[in-house]
């Protein structure tokens, strides 16, 4: 079955720096689809940058960019420039032909 | 263009009542899912339906929970009787094809407490 890891519960960052949030997860299939999403206290889950496995070039939206190693099956988000508006839950999912399964979270928190 | 719209926001019951969650998709999506979010955890899935039928409904505990969607548009998620390990936020989505490559877009979801 395909699990997806998130092993850092906390992160945090001054505003304006760069952070990084950890993602890795499970499977045997070689065609999926990865996403991050972010869920800020009003809960509704907003899609933040998705990655095709058969593409070997990394994602990038703004200043939300991945580094896909599909090898290691890591899936990490890098958040360039913090804002405040970037404090909220962040989730990795992954998708094949089948469910979406999600990881348990990160909460990143932006100090001013 | 709307979002998918969920209510209520929030609903507080005794653990053996009764309750429904309504979910409007955005308008055109065929596709439409209900998730259950543990606290501390990330939402898992208990049942997709594809226009009015359901296209998975393997993780959705079937002696107490019942979703329907009537004429492809709206559908609503029904508990009966609740426990209180159903203290959870339920979130609907949609998307427009239900493919592996669609987007699934969320609604704001319906925070349920049992007590």
């Amino acid at each position: 079955a395909q699990t997806v890891t998130q092993s850092q519960p906390e992160m945090s960052v001054q505003e304006a720096e760069t952070v990084t949030l950890s993602c890795t997860y499970d499977t045997s299939e070689s065609d999926y689809y990865l996403f991050w999403y972010k869920q800020p206290p009003s809960r509704q889950m907003i899609l933040v940058i998705r990655q095709e496995a058969y593409k070997q070039q990394n994602a990038t939206e703004n200043r939300f960019s991945v580094n896909f190693q599909k090898a290691a099956k890591s899936f990490s988000l890098k958040i360039s420039d913090s804002q405040l508006g970037d404090a909220a839950m962040y989730f990795c999912a992954y998708r094949n032909t089948d469910k979406l399964i999600f990881g348990t979270g990160t909460r990143l928190q932006v100090f001013p | 263009e709307a979002g998918v719209a969920q209510s209520p926001r929030y609903k507080i019951i005794e653990k053996r009542q009764s309750v429904a969650f309504w979910c409007n998709p955005i308008s055109g999506h065929a596709t439409l899912y209900w998730y259950q979010q543990i606290l501390g955890q990330g939402p898992k899935l208990l049942i997709q339906f594809q226009n009015n039928g359901v296209v998975d409904d393997s993780q959705l505990p079937k002696d107490r929970f019942s979703a329907e969607r009537l004429k492809g548009v709206d559908s609503t998620l029904k508990i009966q009787p609740a426990k209180l390990e159903d203290s959870a936020v339920y979130l609907c989505a949609s998307s427009q094809t239900g493919y592996s490559t669609d987007t699934q877009y969320f609604g704001p979801g319906t925070r349920l407490t049992v007590l």
